[in-house]
């Protein structure tokens, strides 16, 4: 059973682009929702999180966006460049409890 | 380095053996997670610790599955008699405690021949 689901699975797009990838989770008890970085051959890295009580966050280039009603929540990587070329992972958990993970995004970002 | 590390990084096995993972949490971390990623998945959540006690376990760890984490440092996580479909990245995180980040190890790498 999938909670939280991701798309799209790969996305391809020029330097400078802004990709966006989205997530819909359906357990309305979760309470944090974090964004992974995976390189191949590492582990995740946290990129960014949120937590319900806020809409949108920005760290550096990387943007998150959330719709509590619409259980939806997004990032968004301004500027893009070839070194984001990565799979990202969206995530929830309720009260500091284990991850559900999504099944990920592939970007590739071309020069 | 004082991040998560994970040994080994790689292992390959034969069906049926016995294999085991050692995974040492950032220091003073109470919280250690186990996951099982595979290929072109997402990671999946396996069990966790609070200091030396386990306290959630998925449904996914079979009773071919062991984890132990004593003395609340680091954990260890046995597979017995591998069967190919453990193929998989064994993934460790720690976090200092309740609803705080978890930061994730290297890996290790399991293929079952």
């Amino acid at each position: 059973q999938q909670q939280v689901k991701q798309s799209p699975q790969s996305l391809i797009v020029q330097k400078g682009g802004i990709p966006i990838i989205n997530c819909a989770y359906e357990n309305t008890a979760f309470d944090y929702f974090p964004w992974y970085q995976q390189f191949p051959g590492k582990g995740p890295a946290l990129l960014i999180a949120i937590r319900p009580d806020v809409s949108e966050k920005k760290e550096g280039r990387f943007t998150i966006s959330f719709n509590k009603s619409a259980k939806q929540f997004s990032l968004h990587i301004m500027d893009s460049q070839p070194g984001d070329s990565a799979t990202y992972f969206c995530a929830a958990s309720r009260e500091g409890n284990m991850l559900t993970f999504g099944g990920g995004t592939r970007l590739m970002v071309k020069p | 380095d004082t991040g998560v590390s994970q040994d080994p990084r790689h292992k390959i096995t034969k069906r049926g053996q016995n294999v085991t993972f050692r995974c040492d949490p950032i220091s003073e971390h109470n919280r250690l997670y186990w996951y099982r990623q595979t290929l072109g998945q997402g990671p999946e959540f396996l069990t966790y610790f609070q200091n030396e006690a386990q306290l959630e376990k998925s449904r996914l760890l079979s009773d071919r599955f062991s984890a132990e984490r004593p003395k609340g440092s680091f954990s260890t996580l046995e597979i017995q008699r591998t069967e190919q479909g453990d193929s998989a990245m064994y993934l460790c995180a720690s976090s200092p405690g309740l609803r705080d980040t978890q930061y994730f190890g290297p890996g290790t790498r399991l293929t079952v021949l």
